[in-house]
């Protein structure tokens, strides 16, 4: 167990609803990252966070996508007008800062989602 | 620009037998490079990391891997399979530059290990 949780495990949507996802990273990483995987493929990053500052995003993150860390502890995904294209393993990672990025993620099980 | 290739998808080798998994990275600067395994179901847990010193890299599992700066090349090894060593494994690179800790993976290559 990494310590890195996400909910929902599983989420089956229509196409055109929005959804979130909920990322919570072991209590004392600062960094937080957001990937998606398609199968057969890695992880493709999306979009990273220090604190609650959202620091990069992926040319891969389309307007209809958006991330937030309020507080700088849990983050949330959202994807609006979900297109079936948007079906995949949406994955959480975490890290801590301490020295030029070379620490390495721990990362959450995923939430899979299913755009009928 | 960074960029990982792991050449083959599917690696197979019996049981006892010596394992490698190979993977070859592309970035501009000098590179802190991963190999991460991921289970059916599960997230990915990370197994070892090169970011400067020794070539040979120990890790988890039992797990090893060698940094090449000459071939630009990560590959993970084990002296001797296990069945439940049967995962897909992920090898990712970072730029040391960029500092942002933005990981780049590579397709994944399945070992499976049989009896």
């Amino acid at each position: 167990d990494t310590g890195v949780s996400q909910d929902p495990r599983h989420k089956i949507t229509k196409r055109g609803q929005n959804v979130t996802f909920r990322c919570d990273p072991i209590s004392e990483h600062n960094r937080l990252y957001w990937y998606r995987q398609t199968l057969g493929q890695g992880p493709e990053f999306l979009t990273y966070f220090q604190n609650e500052a959202q620091l990069e995003k992926s040319r891969l993150l389309s307007d209809r996508f958006s991330a937030e860390r309020p507080k700088g502890s849990f983050s949330t995904l959202e994807i609006q007008r979900t297109e079936q294209g948007d079906s995949a393993m949406y994955l959480c990672a975490s890290s801590s800062f301490r020295a030029s990025g070379r620490n390495e993620q721990f990362f959450g099980p995923g939430t899979r989602l299913t755009v009928l | 620009a960074q960029s990982v290739a792991q050449p083959e998808d599917q690696v197979n080798v019996a049981e006892g037998n010596p394992l490698t998994v190979k993977c070859t990275y592309s970035v501009s600067g000098n590179p802190y490079l991963f190999w991460y395994v991921q289970y059916p179901n599960r997230g990915l847990q990370f197994l070892l990391k090169y970011i400067t010193g020794d070539n040979l890299v120990k890790g988890s599992y039992g797990f090893e891997a060698e940094f090449n700066k000459s071939q630009t090349s990560f590959h993970l090894k084990k002296p001797s399979a296990l069945v439940s060593d049967s995962a897909l494994y992920f090898c990712a690179v970072r730029d040391i530059r960029t500092n942002a800790g933005k990981s780049t993976f590579g397709d994944g290559t399945t070992l499976t290990v049989k009896p």
